[in-house]
């Protein structure tokens, strides 16, 4: 089965900053590649589906990219609601697998 | 507005199987374009996918899990349900039910995700 790579676990970043999360997989999975946030006590939320595409609603200060194994997501200007765990998710077969998850907080 | 909702003992022994129901309203469980699926996350940890079931009955399930797991679907009562069988502490976890949408060909695309509020299921004796 493939597995998901989150890095890091976990960043502190100042409000402003540029952030960076990689997930990579441990086979090609073309662009099936979603990310959610997940705030503490709730419910995981889609932010980005097939790598790069921003759900509707979400802020344009998050953006995806990447294909095949690697894959990046990027909060353009760090804000404090944006204080969450982040996953990647795998899905373009079952069984979906989720990474391991980065814990962004606010230095 | 689709809502889905989980319900189920809260304390399961060891041992034991767990069971969890689903219930959605505002929506179909006999939707052909949805994999209503369970995933389970332990206190402070990462998200775990335990498995789906869709179109008329088919499933998949996480490797890790197979052996013990069961997931049905009641079309009549608009329910899904999860089994675990021969629960122990490191399946004590919150369960989440949830539908994901799918195209005509299989692939999720993000357009629809509904997930319950999360049950807390504890296994201890």
């Amino acid at each position: 089965d493939i597995q998901m790579t989150q890095s890091p676990s976990s960043l502190s970043a100042s409000v402003g900053d540029r952030v960076t999360i990689t997930c990579r997989a441990s086979q090609g999975i073309s662009n099936y590649l979603a990310w959610h946030q997940q705030k503490p006590g709730k419910v995981p939320k889609l932010l980005i589906s097939a790598a790069s595409t921003l759900q509707s609603g979400v802020p344009s200060r998050f953006s995806g990219s990447g294909s095949g194994t690697d894959f990046t997501l990027t909060i353009s200007s760090l804000q404090p609601e944006d204080v969450a765990t982040y996953y990647c998710q795998k899905y373009d077969s079952a069984p979906w697998t989720f990474g391991q998850g980065t814990k962004v907080e606010i230095k | 507005q689709v809502q889905l909702q989980e319900s189920g003992p809260g304390l399961v022994e060891p041992s034991q199987t767990l069971s969890l129901i689903c219930t959605v309203s505002g929506g179909s469980t006999s939707s052909g374009r949805y994999y209503w699926s369970w995933i389970r996350q332990p206190a402070g940890k990462g998200l775990e996918w335990i498995g789906r079931i869709y179109g008329s009955g088919s499933t998949n399930y996480n490797p890790s899990l197979k052996s013990r797991v069961t997931i049905s679907v009641d079309t009549s009562k608009n329910q899904f349900s999860l089994k675990l069988s021969s629960v122990t502490a490191a399946d004590t976890a919150v369960y989440y039910c949830a539908g994901f949408h799918h195209d005509s060909s299989g692939y999720y695309t993000g357009d629809f995700d509904y997930w319950g509020q999360g049950t807390l299921v504890t296994v201890s004796s």
